[in-house]
This record gives structure tokens, sequence and C-alpha cells, in this order.
């Protein structure tokens, strides 16, 4: 199985909004609601921002929210803060009961 | 409180072998997933397997198959990840997490990471 696409870099301004997309197939994102999206700063684990595509764990600032569109998901951060700073990866579930990552974006903050 | 702990780090030689592990505590051990996440050098995630400690059942990513076992002992907890033959390239962090409720896909909980270096 193939990573899932992200682009390599995204960047944005203080107060700007940027948007992350995540590429898969029929046989991962296209098949389910299960796609993740995890922040991961330097030096530390993930973190869980967005599961079933657009849900927001508790304590995730609502800056964050996610989308899908046949094989195609995305996370939007609104208002972008200077701590957005960050990898950010997605994930999906797979027909065959695997999870693939995407290759993951790094977020600069300009 | 729900918590991960992993074995510390570990430098090995190739062809030794290796079994890190990762401790639960503070929730229902043998009702949740545990999943092992590869992070080789400045590189991204990898989803490497599962494990169903309440049965041992496992699942496997094609591209971990027969590289690596996940196994369990429920008395203490614990989810293991061992390699018998080490390799320069499985040179890594790697992560346990735990999915939310029946999930097997969205880890809410990880734990801090043990770093594995391979060399000669």
């Amino acid at each position: 199985q193939s990573a899932l696409t992200q682009p390599a870099s995204v960047s944005g301004s203080p107060g700007q909004s940027i948007t992350i997309s995540c590429t898969g197939t029929s046989n991962d994102v296209g098949a389910y609601i299960y796609v993740s999206w995890y922040q991961q700063h330097s030096g530390k684990a993930p973190k869980l921002m967005i599961y079933d595509v657009s849900n927001r764990p508790s304590g995730v600032s609502n800056r964050f929210s996610g989308s899908k569109s046949g094989n195609t998901a995305s996370l939007t951060i609104s208002g972008l803060q200077a701590e957005d700073e960050a990898d950010y990866y997605c994930s999906s579930y797979t027909r065959s009961s695997t999870v693939v990552f995407g290759g993951g974006t790094k977020l600069t903050v300009l | 409180e729900v918590q991960l702990v992993q074995s510390g780090a570990e430098v090995k030689k190739p062809g030794e072998s290796l079994k890190i592990s990762c401790q639960g505590s503070g929730y229902s051990f043998t009702n949740y997933w545990i999943a092992w996440v590869r992070q080789m050098p400045g590189r991204g995630l990898e989803w490497m397997g599962v494990i169903w400690p309440g049965d041992s059942g496992t699942k496997y990513s094609p591209s971990f198959q027969g590289q690596v076992t996940i196994s369990v002992d429920k008395s203490t907890s614990t989810v293991y990840l061992q390699w018998s033959r080490l390799k320069a390239s499985d040179t890594a962090m790697y992560y346990c997490a735990r999915p939310r409720g029946s999930s097997t896909n969205c880890y809410d909980r990880w734990g801090q990471g043990t770093l594995v270096t391979v060399s000669s």
C-alpha cells in the first residue's frame, strides 16, 4: 500500500488560513470516513487533531477543521498562530484493515 | 490518567535481536487496540501493525509483515515489538499508540517513543 499524498510544505502568515490536502484512493480515503489528522512538533510524539474526517477531540482548537471529497481529504487551519508551525500527517483506514499515513506536510508560519 | 510508557533507547549491531515495550495504564488494557508506528530520521510516520490485547490478534502492514513481531503480555499490560535480526535500516523512532474507543485507526494516546539505533 502506498502512502497518502500530501504537499511537502505549506506556509502562511499569522491570522491567515491554510489548507493541507491528502490524496488517497478508493481503497482508503475514498472508502471510509476514517480519516485522521495529526500534528507533530519537532522531537515530540504526534497529537491527534481531527478524526473521522471532521471531528475534533476535546481540547483541540476549533481553528482546526477537516473535510473530504472523494479520494481527497483536507485539513484547514484558520487564524494561523506561531504555535501551529509543525508537521502534519493524515491517515486513513484501508480496505485491507490496515492504516496508511500520508507523507507529511511541513507548515511554516511566516 | 491514560498512559503509554515505552522502554528506553537502544543501540544495537546489525544482526542482533531486540524487543522493545509499551506498557499501558489508566484504562482497561484488553479493550483497546495498540499500534506501532515507525518514524525514520527526518521522515514521516509509517503504520507497522496493531494488536488486540484481549486475544493477541494482530494485523500487519504489508511493508512490515515478516519483518517484525508484535506480541502482548496481559499480566503486565505490556505490548512488545521485536526483531530477530536487526538491519541498519531499522534505525528509527518507534511509537506505540492507542486509538479512541473501539476504533483501530485514530490514535489519541501515544507513548513517548523509543529510539532504536542499529550501527556496526
